[in-house]
């Protein structure tokens, strides 16, 4: 257990749908990472906050936001889903927002958009 | 020049053998090389990792090499286990932390 929770665990839901995906970090980690894992794209980096604020974007699309909350919970929101939007999220989170911090993945929010 | 380049996707090793998975990048901004390990359903998880300074490193049964002038680092599992079975990806980052991740390789120990 890495101490990293997401929920829900699974979602299904329909295209043009939103739905939002939670994330708790480990006691004292200050960064939350968003990553997608999908068969044709493996694990690609979404979006970085460091102690509420974006620290880091990646290939994020327009239709996606993410927030870290004073709590330093994170959610990702996800609109008018597609297809192609079905993948694994993950969060991960580290003590510090730069450096050779090592983070800790949580079990990951598998999505399906039918 | 973000890409990190994963090879084989899919390894099979007899119990006991060595398990040796090979990446490259090109980025020589990198420097931060970690390994994670992810068992079906769960999330990656931290093997090891390295920087640049060092060669080798070793912990347990996991070793990283890296080539520092060839941009190439490798993992190797020795004495491997079907315990050890699972996905391997690759990995680097840059001082902001975010991962850049190979594409992975299966390991199937065989008993």
């Amino acid at each position: 257990d890495s101490g990293v929770t997401q929920t829900p665990k699974h979602l299904i839901t329909a295209t043009g749908q939103r739905v939002t995906l939670r994330c708790s970090p480990r006691s004292g980690d200050l960064s939350v990472y968003w990553y997608q894992q999908s068969l044709d794209q493996g694990l690609q980096f979404l979006i970085q906050y460091y102690n509420g604020e974006e620290r880091a974007k990646g290939n994020i699309l327009e239709r996606f936001s993410a927030q870290q909350f004073p709590d330093l919970h994170s959610e990702l929101n996800l609109s008018s889903l597609e297809l192609g939007d079905s993948a694994l999220y993950f969060c991960a989170s580290s003590v510090e927002g730069a450096g050779y911090n090592e983070q800790f993945f949580g079990p990951g929010t598998r999505l399906t958009v039918l | 020049q973000q890409q990190v380049k994963q090879s084989p996707q899919s390894l099979i090793v007899q119990k006991g053998g060595i398990s040796i998975i090979n990446c490259a990048y090109e980025n020589t901004a990198f420097d931060y090389f970690p390994w994670y390990q992810q068992f079906p359903g769960k999330g990656p998880a931290l093997l090891i990792a390295i920087r640049p300074d060092v060669s080798e490193k070793k912990e347990g049964r996991f070793t990283i090499s890296f080539n520092k002038s060839a941009k190439q680092f490798s993992l190797h599992i020795m004495d491997s286990q079907p315990g050890d079975s699972a996905t391997y990806f690759c990995a680097a980052s840059r001082w902001e932390g975010k991962l850049i991740f190979g594409s992975g390789t299966r390991l199937l120990v065989r008993p």
